[in-house]
């Protein structure tokens, strides 16, 4: 069964810190990883988008890795703002007629000052 | 640029009553989606259309019907609303279907609706 498990399920970080977080996925065939950050109240904004054959994308703060032999991406934010504190959902696409687009249930950021 | 808007905002109904709720993007997209999301529970598709003239159903589509009326529009109607579907529900719209390809898809910001 195709499944996206994100850790931890939440996280409290201090304003300036690092921090990272987890996707581990059984999709396949795999097309490409996903990561959105939702604000409260918002809709979902696309960080990143990796491919197979990419293993480290950046937007900004935000780095994400993907390990396609082990099926486990990450991300991390670095010098963590306030602005940070959301859900970080990960989502996993797979080469299949349609949209097989495979939601994790995210991980919700709060940065306290 | 709106991107994609989402009509209404919020929404209480009584179980039975029908209601209707819309999207427009304006990014000249093909592919258009509806998902709702409950808490502890990951986006979930309820119906999407590829292309202009074609919808298809997702994971959860009982009780939800679908309608594109044209490139820009993709309604999502509950003939007889049932508390079970008191969810936030998103419009999101994307260049190509998203399944096999590397575009990102573009979200609303919801529409919460509550049914008694």
């Amino acid at each position: 069964k195709n499944q996206v498990e994100q850790s931890p399920q939440s996280l409290i970080i201090l304003e300036g810190k690092n921090c990272t977080l987890q996707c581990n996925y059984t999709v396949s065939p795999f097309s490409n990883l996903r990561w959105y950050k939702q604000d409260t109240g918002r809709g979902p904004v696309s960080l990143t988008i990796m491919t197979f054959s990419e293993n480290t994308k950046s937007n900004g703060r935000y780095t994400a890795t993907l390990d396609a032999d082990t099926k486990q991406s990450s991300l991390h934010i670095t010098a963590s703002q306030l602005s940070d504190s959301a859900s970080y959902i990960c989502v996993v696409s797979a080469w299949q007629a349609g949209t097989a687009l495979i939601f994790g249930k995210g991980t919700t950021l709060s940065v306290s000052s | 640029n709106a991107g994609v808007t989402q009509t209404p905002k919020f929404q209480v109904l009584k179980t039975g009553q029908s209601m209707t709720l819309q999207c427009a993007q304006d990014m000249n997209h093909n592919s258009m989606y509806w998902y709702r999301q409950d808490p502890g529970m990951g986006l979930r598709l309820i119906y999407y259309s590829a292309s202009e003239g074609t919808t298809d159903k997702g994971e959860v589509p009982n009780g939800y019907n679908v309608s594109r009326l044209n490139k820009r529009e993709f309604s999502l109607r509950l003939e007889s609303a049932a508390p079970s579907q008191t969810s936030v529900y998103f419009c999101a719209s994307s260049e190509s279907i998203a399944g096999g390809s590397d575009q990102p898809q573009h979200f609303g910001d919801g529409t919460r609706l509550s049914i008694l």
